[in-house]
């Protein structure tokens, strides 16, 4: 158990919904990041944050966003969605700088 | 940002032969390069890492070597064994103090074959 919790695990959506992904980092960890892994792909980047700051952004599309609130936990939020959104959404959290990523189990989103 | 290459994309051996990845970066002031294995199904997990003080560090079977002149640094896997089969990320990365992201190389897909 890597100690960051990502809910849900699953969800089914429609094309056009919105939907709200969350991550609880581990215990002490100031930092989250958010990849898109889709199938048979590697993991792209999405957005870095620092204790409630945007420290970097990756390939973010406009209809996403994200924010990691006082207790340190973070959401992402994605609108107008399409069929290639479908993807699995890993959030990571790591300490101090130069410390590994742990990674939570993902939450497989699935647009129909 | 910081251009990662990995090679390469998928690398076959035979149990009990060793297997090298290759990580290329091109921001010369990252100082952090880690490595780290997902398989199957499952979420990526740190299995190594090296920081820029230090030239190769080793695990038991594993081990990293890091060329900081050329850029580049090397995952290097002996003895094979069949749970070493799984994809595999670099991930160099640059943290002074300022913007920082943390970008992955494309993923090596090893198979060991028995």
């Amino acid at each position: 158990d890597s100690g960051v919790t990502q809910t849900p695990k699953h969800l089914i959506t429609a094309t056009g919904q919105r939907v709200t992904l969350r991550c609880s980092p581990r215990s002490g960890d100031l930092s989250v990041y958010w990849y898109q892994q889709s199938l048979d792909q590697g993991l792209q980047f999405l957005i870095h944050y620092y204790n409630g700051e945007e420290r970097a952004k990756g390939n973010i599309l406009e209809r996403f966003s994200a924010q990691q609130f006082p207790d340190l936990h973070s959401e992402l939020n994605l609108s107008s969605l399409e069929l290639g959104d479908s993807a699995l959404y890993f959030c990571a959290s790591s300490g101090r700088d130069n410390s590994p990523l742990h990674f939570g189990n993902g939450t497989r989103l699935t647009v129909t | 940002g910081e251009n990662v290459e990995q090679h390469p994309s998928t690398l076959s051996v035979q149990e009990g032969d060793s297997a090298v990845i290759k990580c290329t970066y091109s921001d010369s002031a990252s100082n952090y390069f880690p490595w780290y294995k997902q398989e199957l199904g499952k979420r990526p997990q740190l299995i190594i890492d090296i920081r820029s003080n230090v030239g190769e560090k080793k695990d038991q079977r594993i081990a990293v070597t890091l060329n900081k002149t050329a850029k580049h640094f090397s995952l290097h896997i002996t003895e094979t064994q069949p749970e070493d089969s799984a994809v595999y990320f670099c991930a160099p990365k640059y943290s002074g103090g300022g913007a920082d992201g943390l970008t992955f190389g494309k993923g090596t897909h090893l198979i060991i074959q028995p």
